[in-house]
């Protein structure tokens, strides 16, 4: 099992261009995160899906879109790339639902930089 | 609003000696789950140890085990023997049982010195 992974891993970008980060896990998890990690700030959600063809918002989600069309995969689009969006990443996934009462799975994080 | 507080933002030990990292949570729900995972400086965070609220036993993994206090909403996080790859930051999490919300801490770095 490859567990989490996301691509890329490193981006730089201009101030305005666009990008889409790919999530993918192959445990069959039913949720899936996005996370941004900023210094002193720990962890934030950006969006989250709890099953294939399902989005919802997290805590930061202003300049972000996703998609989940394929339950094994989780986008995370920047349309409109700003300097504030220079973060690390994160991508997770847990089993949900009531059974789901378990940890997160991450993936290895994506270090992005907007100039 | 649930929150989690890590209160020590960096700590330091010295190889094979003991340390303690403090995590105070704040929940109404009965039915929660905690974790401490670190992350290296590759950036992979990685589970270290995981609590089930309704268990009154700590959790242990080896030379990490936890000291889970529920009725004071506490859950540090001890280190024996502390190794140099220990070296990491360390986040404390909380997952509401049956939710997609994990709640995580701020994180303490911990350094281990040779």
């Amino acid at each position: 099992n490859a567990g989490v992974t996301q691509t890329p891993k490193f981006r730089v970008l201009k101030t305005g261009q666009s990008m889409t980060l790919l999530c993918a896990q192959d445990m069959n998890h039913e949720y899936m995160y996005w996370y941004r990690q900023d210094p002193g700030m720990g962890l934030r959600l950006i969006h989250y899906s709890v099953g294939e063809g399902t989005t919802a918002k997290g805590e930061v989600p202003d300049g972000y879109n996703v998609s989940r069309l394929k339950k094994q995969n989780f986008l995370l689009g920047l349309e409109s790339a700003a300097p504030s969006q220079t973060s690390v990443y994160f991508c997770a996934s847990s089993l949900g639902g009531v059974a789901g009462a378990g940890e997160q799975y991450f993936g290895p994080g994506t270090r992005l930089t907007v100039t | 609003a649930q929150t989690v507080t890590q209160s020590q933002p960096e700590m330091s030990v010295q190889e094979a000696e003991t340390v303690t990292l403090s995590c105070t949570y704040d929940t109404s729900e009965n039915n929660y789950y905690l974790f401490w995972y670190k992350q290296p400086p590759s950036r992979q965070m990685i589970l270290v140890i995981r609590q089930e609220a309704y268990k009154q036993q700590n959790a242990t993994e080896n030379r990490f085990s936890v000291n889970f206090q529920k009725a004071a909403k506490s859950f540090s996080l001890k280190i024996s023997d502390s190794q140099l790859g220990d070296t990491a930051m360390y986040f404390c999490a909380a997952h509401l049982s049956g939710t997609y919300k994990y709640i995580f801490g701020t994180g303490t770095r911990l350094k281990v010195l040779a």
